[in-house]
């Protein structure tokens, strides 16, 4: 049973290029979360989603930055006109319905860096 | 606004010290907190985590200390191993949305042979 996979492992942008993100969900888990990780800092929520669904995206910027998560294929953040200061590691994290934080896993994270 | 206030940013011990991590949060409506072990280039790993309803929980050679009215809590790790250098993030998050998960800064730990 592969864990969460995320992919890129690294991504480098210019200034002003798209960056995509993708997260493939463990088997059997239907809810995604995203979290930022900028350096020296702890993990900070982003974004949760459930097929078709965002529940929640307090956590995400106004601007440049998008979730989805269709009914088929892999979760997807983008980030429009990146800037520096969106270099960070993006983790994303899934569960299956019904467990609460027990099911938590997260993957091993995409590192952006914009140059 | 931080919630959820972590120390020392790093540490150093020999094997088989015992190092101890400290989190302090701000939000009362918090009532699951779980610690995270992560390794370079990987994702957090859940460690242990802990209820307010108890005020120690131990799995193996670590274990968390809970104190509700101080709002506070630790990690204890005993016997430490080299393989235990990592970062260590405490957490935190309510029933209310108990998918959000607050981290802490997080803890470079070293445990020297």
């Amino acid at each position: 049973n592969a864990g969460v996979m995320q992919n890129p492992r690294h991504l480098v942008r210019r200034r002003g290029q798209e960056a995509r993100l993708r997260c493939s969900p463990m088997k059997g888990h239907s809810h995604v979360y995203w979290y930022r990780q900028l350096p020296e800092e702890g993990l900070k929520f982003m974004v949760y989603l459930q097929k078709e669904n965002i529940i929640d995206e307090s956590g995400m910027p106004k601007e440049r930055f998008s979730a989805e998560f269709p009914k088929e294929g892999p979760s997807i953040l983008r980030i429009q006109q990146v800037v520096r200061g969106d270099s960070a590691a993006y983790f994303c994290a899934s569960s299956p319905p019904g467990r609460g934080m027990s099911g938590y896993t997260f993957g091993s994270g995409t590192r952006l860096t914009v140059v | 606004q931080q919630q959820v206030k972590q120390s020392p940013q790093s540490l150093i011990v020999q094997k088989g010290g015992i190092p101890i991590i400290n989190c302090a949060y701000e939000n009362t409506a918090f009532d699951y907190f779980p610690w995270y072990q992560q390794f370079p280039g990987k994702g957090p790993a859940l460690l242990i985590a802990i209820r307010p309803d108890v005020s120690e929980k131990k799995e193996g050679r670590f274990t968390i200390s809970f104190n509700k009215s101080a709002k506070q809590f630790s990690l204890h790790i005993m016997d430490s191993q080299p393989g235990d250098s990592a970062t260590y993030f405490c957490a935190a998050t309510s029933g209310g949305s108990n998918y959000k998960l607050t981290f802490g800064k997080g803890t470079l730990l070293t445990v020297n042979p």
